[in-house]
């Protein structure tokens, strides 16, 4: 089946780092999907892709979708401590794009 | 966007009953999924709830054990039955409101089975 690599699985940095995580597959995609899941609540959309190549910046963050279309990176720049919580990166599997299947997920710590 | 609660939000359960959840959307969408939290893990899609016809499973979950019910383009439930220890977990729904594969969740039940 189609899956997702997330790496790292999990990063502890300092209040004001930049972070970059990544996601990869042995498949090609056609959307790339960044969610952000805080402790106790649902995943939360943050970015959408979708165009190979495509560089999207939603504040802080910003998110690319690989020429390939088999990996997609998101980056914070200027940490800060609510941007604690575990981030996934999804894509709609095969061609039904309601469903999704996720990565495992990278935990990010901010230290204050 | 669209705005998705869930019922309960917690429940912890003796082995062998069963419990239902309930999703309620604030806006009428044609697709809603159900997925699956297990501690420390990702996401997993145990099936799409279909307006009006039987859910659709993915691989590894069954009708016997997650029933499904969608009466209507606002509101589902997901059935844990005849629970066991593995499958506490947080169960969460979603819609996919623009079918375009971008997914607005709900808060989740966490599920607590002992």
């Amino acid at each position: 089946g189609q899956q997702l690599n997330q790496s790292p699985q999990s990063m502890f940095i300092q209040e004001g780092e930049d972070v970059s995580m990544n996601c990869t597959s042995s498949s090609i995609f056609n959307t790339w999907l960044w969610y952000k899941q805080d402790p106790g609540e649902g995943p939360v959309l943050l970015i959408a892709l979708y165009k190979a190549g495509e560089l999207t910046s939603n504040g802080r963050l910003t998110a690319q979708f690989g020429i390939t279309r088999k990996d997609s990176f998101l980056n914070i720049s200027a940490s800060i401590p609510s941007d604690v919580g575990i981030y996934f990166c999804a894509g709609p599997l095969n061609t039904n794009a309601g469903k999704s299947t996720f990565g495992d997920g990278t935990t990010l710590t901010v230290k204050p | 966007s669209a705005v998705i609660s869930q019922k309960p939000s917690r429940d912890i359960c003796q082995r062998g009953t069963s419990l239902t959840i309930q999703c309620q959307v604030d806006s009428q969408v044609t697709m809603m999924f159900w997925y699956r939290q297990q501690p420390g893990q990702s996401l997993t899609l145990i099936a799409t709830a279909n307006q009006g016809s039987e859910a659709t499973y993915e691989s590894g979950f069954v009708i016997d054990k997650f029933p499904i019910s969608r009466p209507n383009l606002t509101f589902s439930t997901l059935t844990v039955s005849n629970m066991s220890p593995e499958d506490s977990s947080i169960y969460l729904c979603s819609v996919d409101s623009m079918g375009v594969g971008e997914q607005f969740f709900g808060p989740g039940t966490r599920l607590t089975v002992l």
